[in-house]
C-alpha cells in the first residue's frame, strides 16, 4: 500500500515557540493532503486540507494564522504550529488519498506535540 | 447537523466475534470507512462500502444500509492484537470525511 511519513514523530516545545511538521508521500503524488488533531480518548478533528499550489482550505474554528499550511510539491506538505501554546498539545495527523478510486486515506504515523 | 454515532467501548474474549455499529446522519452520502487505530498510531483503513451489503474481507466483514444509515463492522475468530479503536467515517455529499468518535474494542483472554 501506499506510505505516508511524518516528521518529526515527537517534538517538545516551549510555549511561544514555532514547530514544523513535514508529510511526505512516499511512493505516490498527492495533490491533496489533511492534516488532522486528535486528542487523547478523542476522535480525529479535520484541521485543513491542504492542495498542491493553492491555499489551504482550513475548517471552522481553525485559526489560519496560527497553523500555517504549505503545500509545496505533490510528495509534501508541512504544518506550522505558531506561538505554540501548552493547548496546542496533541498528537496531529496527516492523510493523504491514494488507491484505484483514490478513496483510500493513508495516514502518516502522527506527530506527538508537547508544548511546555 | 451531521453526526456518526458509535459504541464508546466494547469487550470480547479472544476466538470469539464481536460487532461495531455505526449509524450515521450525513448531509449526502458518498461512502462509509472503518479504520483501526492502535493507542499512539495513526489509523489505517480497513474497509470502504458505498453499495448495500456485506464486503468481507478475511477475518473483517463490513455491513452497510444506505437506507437506514447503518454499518456495523464484524471481527471474527479475535485475537489480542486486533484490541484497538475502531473509527467509523462518512464520505459527505462534498466528500469531506466525517468521522466518529471511535469505539475502544477491548479483548480478553
Amino acid at each position: 500500500g501506499a506510505v505516508v511519513s511524518q516528521h518529526p514523530s515527537w517534538v517538545i516545545c516551549k510555549s511561544g515557540t514555532s514547530v514544523k511538521i513535514e508529510c511526505r508521500s512516499l511512493d505516490f503524488q498527492a495533490t491533496t493532503m489533511f492534516w488532522y488533531r486528535q486528542f487523547p480518548k478523542q476522535s480525529l478533528m479535520l484541521m485543513a486540507t491542504s492542495n498542491e499550489g493553492s491555499k489551504a482550505t482550513y475548517e471552522q474554528g481553525v485559526e489560519k494564522d496560527k497553523f500555517l499550511i504549505n503545500h509545496a510539491s505533490l510528495t509534501l506538505s508541512t504544518l506550522t504550529v505558531t506561538s505554540a501554546h501548552p493547548e496546542d498539545s496533541s498528537f496531529y495527523i496527516c492523510s493523504a488519498p491514494s488507491g484505484i478510486a483514490g478513496y483510500e486515506q493513508y495516514f502518516g504515523p502522527g506527530t506527538r506535540l508537547t508544548v511546555t | 447537523g451531521q453526526n456518526i454515532d458509535q459504541p464508546t467501548e466494547m469487550t470480547a474474549t479472544e476466538g470469539a466475534i464481536v460487532q461495531i455499529n455505526c449509524t450515521y446522519q450525513t448531509s449526502g452520502f458518498n461512502g462509509l470507512f472503518w479504520y483501526q487505530q492502535h493507542a499512539g498510531e495513526a489509523p489505517t483503513f480497513l474497509s470502504y462500502n458505498v453499495l448495500d451489503g456485506l464486503e468481507e474481507k478475511g477475518r473483517f466483514s463490513s455491513f452497510l444500509s444506505r437506507s437506514k444509515g447503518y454499518s456495523y463492522l464484524l471481527l471474527k475468530e479475535l485475537q489480542m492484537k486486533d484490541s484497538a479503536s475502531y473509527l467509523c467515517a462518512v464520505w459527505d455529499s462534498n466528500y469531506q470525511l466525517i468521522w466518529g468518535a471511535g469505539t475502544k474494542l477491548i479483548i480478553k483472554p
